[in-house]
């Protein structure tokens, strides 16, 4: 695609209950990130996938949070039991390999009631 | 943390000025990019400079790089309204997995 996709826009959830959020990266990209940004804070890097790899895992918070990425494309970041906390813009962001920029997506604003 | 941090936090100032940010980091570097966010949604990439670049330029902007002190500064010349948005520095680890590491950022108002 022209750039990175991110569904949904926004999602408001129940505390308690499970949610999904979609990344659809740049075509022929490798490398796949996931931050978290509370509002008016830095980003918090929660995971990164790199080709065939094993992903790099140390950023997720808790064992709540889990994502996969399959084929080598689309990513799901999967948080179970949603709680207040998790509320925060969750950033998706891809890019060819190391030496080059990173294309994000337009976030997931996620809201836990 | 790894984080880089920022300074300033905040910055205001009048169009037509120039508006500086600096950011620090703690591990060796591949590259330092830096990015732009209006509106706390997406990031749009500014401008890379490598690890053996010092300084970099790209429009208005001005980008140096000193690894020595693990620091860089943004400087952004004859700053517009539409200048207006937060600022964050990144660095990719010359070693280990390549995920990017944000700094704090720079929240920039540009007055009209």
């Amino acid at each position: 695609g022209a750039g990175v996709s991110q569904s949904p826009s926004n999602k408001v959830t129940e505390k308690g209950k499970d949610v999904e959020l979609r990344c659809d990266p740049i075509s022929g990209h490798t490398a796949l990130y996931w931050y978290r940004q509370s509002l008016g804070q830095g980003l918090e890097f929660l995971i990164y996938f790199q080709g065939n790899s094993a992903p790099d895992k140390s950023g997720l918070p808790s064992d709540r949070f889990s994502a996969e990425r399959t084929g080598g494309s689309v990513s799901t970041l999967t948080i179970q039991r949603t709680q207040q906390e998790d509320s925060a813009v969750y950033l998706c962001a891809s890019s060819l390999n190391r030496n080059t920029e990173a294309f994000f997506g337009q976030g997931t604003r996620l809201t836990v009631v | 943390s790894q984080q880089g941090e920022e300074d300033p936090q905040a910055l205001s100032i009048q169009e037509g000025e120039n508006a500086t940010m600096n950011c620090s980091y703690k591990t060796s570097i591949n590259n330092l990019q830096w990015y732009r966010q209006n509106s706390g949604r997406g990031l749009v990439h500014l401008i890379l400079i490598r690890s053996n670049e010092r300084e970099k330029h790209s429009g208005r902007l001005r980008v140096t790089l000193d690894t020595s002190k693990k620091s860089s500064s943004l400087l952004i010349t004859a700053s517009r309204a539409a200048d207006t948005a937060s600022y964050f520095c990144a660095t990719v680890p010359s070693s280990g997995t390549y995920k990017y590491i944000f700094g704090t950022g720079t929240r920039l108002k540009v007055l009209a």
